[in-house]
């Protein structure tokens, strides 16, 4: 029962972009909790891939951006590539639960 | 590069303890980073444990804070996981990371940086 609600699913073709959401509330995004994004290849450990809403690791291609505004956060793919076909998960924090908080999840599909 | 890597018995029984340690390379259990426990049950999603500081200090989630204790070793740069009175819905494949704080906001905010490969541990008789 996450409190971060990403769609169960986004799709695209190569070379488009797709954009994953991830809405909150007043008692995380919106209280100005900050929101990061992992990605999740199959039988993988989640990888970081956005952190503090805008800032990509060392590593990440510039092909992956994020932003926030109000209670919610999203997670931009431009020029899809067939190897970004995976899961990908918000994270913040709650201050109602006093506990980190991940998102749905969301399952991005290259047609 | 920091590597994390976890260990432990991959079958409990119900009611046991899991118990699981982290050991932790390229990076001192006493740096300024915390650590952490997050879970993934078949096929879900991704469920925050717990975090631990190498002077002592934790934080627990609270729908498994009564059932959970996180500790650390620093002679062995390693951190540990036990979770009491298991059943099969603590089935999951267990991370274990590390934290980078940061303020912000007027908050204190956190993300998990590095990631150990996971390990899956099964409830059953």
């Amino acid at each position: 029962q996450s409190v971060l609600t990403q769609p169960p699913s986004v799709s695209g073709a190569p070379g488009q972009r797709v954009t994953i959401s991830c809405t909150g509330s007043s008692s995380n995004i919106g209280a100005g909790y900050d929101v990061h994004w992992y990605q999740q290849l199959p039988g993988t450990a989640p990888k970081l891939l956005i952190y503090a809403n805008i800032h990509r690791p060392s590593g990440v291609p510039d092909r992956f951006s994020g932003s926030k505004s109000g209670a919610s956060a999203s997670l931009d793919i431009t020029g899809l590539q067939a190897e970004d076909e995976t899961d990908y998960y918000c994270q913040s924090y709650d201050n109602s639960l006093s506990s980190s908080v991940f998102g749905t999840g969301t399952k991005v599909t290259v047609l | 590069q920091v590597q994390l890597q976890e260990s432990g018995p991959g079958l409990v029984k119900p009611s046991g303890t899991l118990s699981l340690t982290c050991a932790v390379s390229g990076d001192s259990i006493n740096s300024s980073h915390w650590w952490s426990w997050v879970r993934q049950p078949p096929g879900k999603g991704l469920e925050w444990i717990a975090d631990i500081y190498h002077s002592g200090g934790t934080y627990y989630n609270p729908s498994l804070k009564s059932r959970v204790t996180i500790s650390v070793d620093k002679s062995k740069n390693q951190f540990s996981l036990n979770l009491s009175s298991v059943t099969a819905a603590d089935t999951a494949v267990y991370y274990c990371a590390r934290v980078s704080y940061y303020d912000s906001s007027g908050w204190a905010q956190y993300y998990f940086d590095y990631w150990g490969q996971g390990t899956l541990v099964t409830v059953s008789s």
